[in-house]
């Protein structure tokens, strides 16, 4: 079955930083999401990576796929308290993208110090 | 769109007893999951419905585990003689069919229903 790990598990950064989190499969990866959580809520949709050597960005967040290294980074630019929160990273390995049954990373908490 | 809808948002309820979530997806979205999580953990995936029929069930899904989605709408998950080892957060996301011609399918996420076990 597919792991994924997340790194770093924690993470806390003054406001105006930047900073990286990054997702790793133990299988090729053929898609993958990437998820905010605050706590005790459900999960917010950030973005979802489908070809290698994708990139997209959504206001200061930047998520890349490498299919290669079989790994995802996600990148903040100048952070802000509202980024605060659980990232986490989910994907189907199998190779038809239905991504019918997501296997998650155990998560990076993030936290924002003004 | 409304979002996806859990409802209840909270349920403590005694061991042994029988427990029932609802889920209404995001309209017209044919594909509905079930996800369970823990403190600390990400979410597991249980069981997906494609309209009506149940695809796919994970083995976390024991006997005691029944998830319907009848009218291929809104879908429930009941737990039944419920155990401590039950206690987390019950998710329902949704999402559209597949399709690789355009941007894939987002799996949208509803709020949850916390559920604790005493």
């Amino acid at each position: 079955s597919q792991e994924l790990e997340q790194s770093p598990q924690s993470l806390i950064v003054q406001e105006g930083k930047n900073l990286t989190i990054n997702c790793t499969s133990s299988k090729t990866l053929y898609g993958l999401y990437w998820y905010k959580q605050k706590y005790g809520e459900g999960l917010i949709f950030l973005m979802m990576l489908q070809k290698g050597g994708e990139e997209k960005s959504h206001e200061k967040i930047t998520a890349k796929l490498d299919e290669k290294k079989q790994q995802s980074s996600l990148h903040i630019t100048a952070s802000q308290p509202s980024h605060a929160g659980i990232y986490l990273c989910g994907a189907d390995g199998r190779t038809n993208f239905g991504n019918e049954k997501l296997t998650f990373g155990t998560g990076t908490r993030l936290t924002i110090i003004p | 769109d409304t979002g996806v809808s859990q409802d209840p948002r909270h349920k403590i309820t005694k061991r042994g007893q029988n427990v029932t979530f609802r889920c209404d997806p995001i309209s017209e979205h044919n594909r509905l999951y079930w996800y369970r999580q823990t403190l600390g953990q990400g979410p597991e995936f249980l069981t997906y419905f494609q309209n009506e029929a149940q695809l796919e069930k994970s083995r976390l899904l024991s006997d005691r585990f029944s998830a319907e989605r009848p009218k291929g709408s809104f879908s429930t998950l009941e737990i039944q003689r419920t155990e401590q080892g039950d206690s987390a957060m019950y998710l329902c996301a949704s999402s559209r069919l597949p399709d690789r011609d355009r941007a894939g399918n987002t799996i949208y996420f509803g709020e949850g229903s916390w559920l604790t076990v005493v």
